[in-house]
């Protein structure tokens, strides 16, 4: 068990770029999260795979932002046009799912990517 | 819908002493409930998670929360602090039925002076 790994670990651009993270989750681990988290605040739900389905996305993952998750293993968060509201730490989270209990097994986090728009 | 409310944005005590992060959830349904703690420049770990068998949960380090349904309630304790719990902690509802989202609190930053 390597843990979650997020790359990179802190990303600056200028708004108006596109940028792309990657987390590679706990390789027995089917199901994969991205949170956004901001100063201050506790982590929000942005989108949620088992393997290779997306699942579920927030209100919050607006059409500038695209995760994919193609062969069940790493995920890619892209935004694109990145404005200025979009600094935050992005956390990566991954979980062993199925319908046997104990249900909601917890989530494993990464050490987050930090994004700075300037 | 689920949430939880975490009643103090910050807690100051002094080690050796008691520590209580309070928690209050909201949940349709009987809820999994979570804390997690985050230390900085560290990822979030999971402290301990309340899945409808005992009320009383022991986690890592010494902390346990109990479950009081009639009070909506998941309070985080521990009986005697130490420098290295100064840390944010966060209390979290899992989701429904075919919603695997967690729901997190705003957070508790906990301070342990000398």
């Amino acid at each position: 068990d390597t843990g979650v790994s997020q790359d990179p670990r802190h990303k600056i651009t200028k708004r108006g770029q596109n940028v792309t993270f990657r987390c590679d989750p706990i390789s027995e681990h089917n199901r994969l999260y991205w949170y956004r988290q901001t100063l201050g605040q506790g982590p929000e739900f942005l989108t949620y795979f088992q393997n290779e389905a997306q699942l579920e996305k927030s209100r919050l993952l607006s059409d500038r932002f695209s995760a994919e998750r193609p062969k069940g293993s790493f995920s890619t968060l892209e935004i694109q046009r990145t404005e200025q509201g979009d600094s935050a730490m992005y956390l990566c989270a991954s979980s062993r799912g199925g319908g046997v209990p104990p249900r909601d097994s917890p989530l494993h986090f990464g050490n987050g990517t930090r994004l700075t728009v300037t | 819908a689920q949430s939880v409310t975490q009643l103090d944005s910050h807690v100051s005590v002094s080690e050796g002493t008691p520590v209580l992060l309070r928690c209050n959830y909201s949940s349709s349904y009987s809820p999994s409930l979570f804390w997690y703690v985050q230390h900085p420049n560290k990822g979030l770990q999971l402290l301990l998670k309340y899945t409808s068998a005992a009320t009383l949960v022991k986690g890592i380090n010494g902390f346990e929360a109990e479950f009081k349904k009639s009070e909506t309630s998941f309070h985080l304790t521990k009986p005697s602090a130490h420098m290295s719990d100064a840390a944010e902690y966060f209390c979290v509802v899992s989701g429904g039925t075919g919603r695997r989202a967690l729901t997190f609190g705003s957070g508790t930053r906990l301070q342990v002076q000398p």
